[in-house]
């Protein structure tokens, strides 16, 4: 079975700093990797997914990640972050494979921005 | 296009009493999940469904009953409320087939107290 770790609970970070979430995960096979963002109060929205192929993927809002596949990671990056950044993000692994559709999430790790 | 509605929003509820939470979806999605969130604890998932008429447990299935009559429904049930099932709970729908199966769409969000 699939797991994800998010070692890192709260982050602060400037307005305009460059910022990596931490996403660790463990799967037997090549893993279906997702980063969503939870704004206060809303619901989940996909940021960006990795299922196969080039292993540096382009999201939404400016932020990517990488699968490193020698370090079971697929951590989170922004270059340069705005104040509207600030809300959850949650990494998830999903099983490959049509039949199994199930995707397990970390514990999230909390973005604040210092002005 | 609506993508993942549920209602209600918000609810509170006295221990023992009974509510049912409602998912729609308005993609055609052959997969619907119910997942609660807690406080540090990330989404779990609570049951899901395969396709209309078909349902199975999730990781925290115990004191809830679902049911999926229509394609486009999915429906939470909670027969004797407790305060352990105070949460907020997200509906989520995706498609079945390949890669984009694990991709899943949220809704809002139901912020649930049982008192």
């Amino acid at each position: 079975a699939q797991s994800v770790t998010q070692p890192d609970i709260h982050i602060t970070v400037s307005e305009g700093a460059s910022l990596e979430l931490r996403c660790n995960y463990s799967y037997g096979a090549t893993p279906y990797l997702f980063w969503y963002v939870q704004s206060p109060g809303q619901g989940l929205q996909l940021l960006l997914k990795y299922f196969s192929g080039d292993t540096l993927v382009q999201g939404i809002k400016g932020f990517e990640a990488e699968f490193k596949r020698s370090q079971s990671s697929f951590n989170l990056r922004k270059p340069s972050v705005h104040w509207s950044d600030a809300a959850e993000y949650f990494c998830a692994v999903g099983a490959s494979g049509s039949s199994a559709s199930k995707i397990i999430f970390g514990s999230g790790t909390r973005l604040s921005i210092r002005p | 296009n609506a993508g993942v509605t549920q209602t209600p929003k918000f609810r509170v509820l006295k221990t023992g009493q009974s509510m049912t939470l409602l998912c729609a979806q308005d993609m055609n999605h052959e997969y619907m999940y119910w997942y609660r969130q807690d406080p540090g604890m990330g989404l779990r998932l609570i049951h899901y469904s395969v396709g209309e008429g078909t349902t199975a447990k999730g990781e925290v299935p115990d004191g809830y009953n679902v049911s999926r009559l229509k394609k486009q429904n999915f429906l939470l049930g909670l027969e004797s409320a407790a305060p352990s099932q105070t949460s907020v709970y997200f509906c989520a729908s995706s498609y079945s087939i390949g890669e984009r199966g694990n991709e899943q769409f949220f809704g809002p969000g139901t912020r649930l107290t049982v008192l």
